[in-house]
């Protein structure tokens, strides 16, 4: 079945302009994770979308950045005003919320680059 | 707050050896770990998970040992090969109704043909 799909796939962007990506989760998963990953780093958890729930927003880094989940299905991430330091792979998982699992399903992550 | 880390960054081995890359946590509530493997330039994918009502688990060609005595966390993958070439992160949660993982650091393992 299809997985979790992102795009675009890379981002070149001015410094100061606003860049929105999205995320396709899989079908049917209640629960959408955004995370940030600079280069040789590990994953830092930005923002989650757990079905109705209000999101935990508390790995945003400033208020430039932002996310909304349409329907509960479709995801954006906007950043405004990016900054140099905003570069890095922009990735999205979602997951079911099985009692058995906890597994995150990543996308391909978004290649975001700010000049 | 409390977090995942790893103890070694990077790993090189050889084909054929086998690997065992480390995990340490710190929250003593950690009820569910997950590793995932990450290739260069693709999302992480899932590789094994583990209970904290388990010690060992097996996969093919990986066994994840878990000790909480001492809250740390071990991948170890048989005849290793090129292809396992990836950066491998442990994540953890304390389980219940929190869905959020915590990632660690990461460890990237170079297998040498």
């Amino acid at each position: 079945g299809a997985g979790v799909s992102q795009s675009p796939s890379n981002k070149v962007t001015e410094k100061g302009k606003d860049v929105e990506l999205r995320c396709d989760p899989i079908s049917g998963h209640t629960a959408l994770y955004w995370y940030r990953q600079s280069l040789g780093q590990g994953l830092e958890f930005l923002i989650y979308f757990q079905g109705n729930s209000a999101p935990d927003k508390s790995g945003l880094p400033s208020d430039r950045f932002s996310a909304e989940r349409t329907g509960g299905s479709v995801s954006t991430l906007t950043i405004q005003r990016t900054q140099q330091e905003d570069s890095a792979v922009y990735l999205c998982a979602s997951s079911p919320q099985l009692i058995s699992s906890y597994e995150q399903y990543f996308g391909p992550g978004t290649r975001l680059t700010v000049t | 707050g409390e977090s995942v880390g790893l103890h070694l960054p990077t790993l090189s081995v050889q084909e054929g050896d086998n690997s065992i890359i480390n995990c340490a946590y710190s929250n003593s509530a950690s009820d569910y770990f997950i590793w995932y493997k990450q290739e260069s330039g693709k999302g992480p994918q899932f590789i094994i998970d583990i209970r904290s009502n388990m010690d060992k688990r097996q996969g093919q060609r990986v066994t994840v040992l878990l000790n909480k005595t001492v809250k740390h966390l071990s991948l170890q993958i048989a005849a290793t090969q090129p292809g396992d070439s990836a950066v491998y992160f442990c994540a953890e949660t304390s389980g219940g109704s929190n869905y959020k993982l915590t990632f660690g650091k990461g460890t990237l393992l170079t297998v040498n043909p």
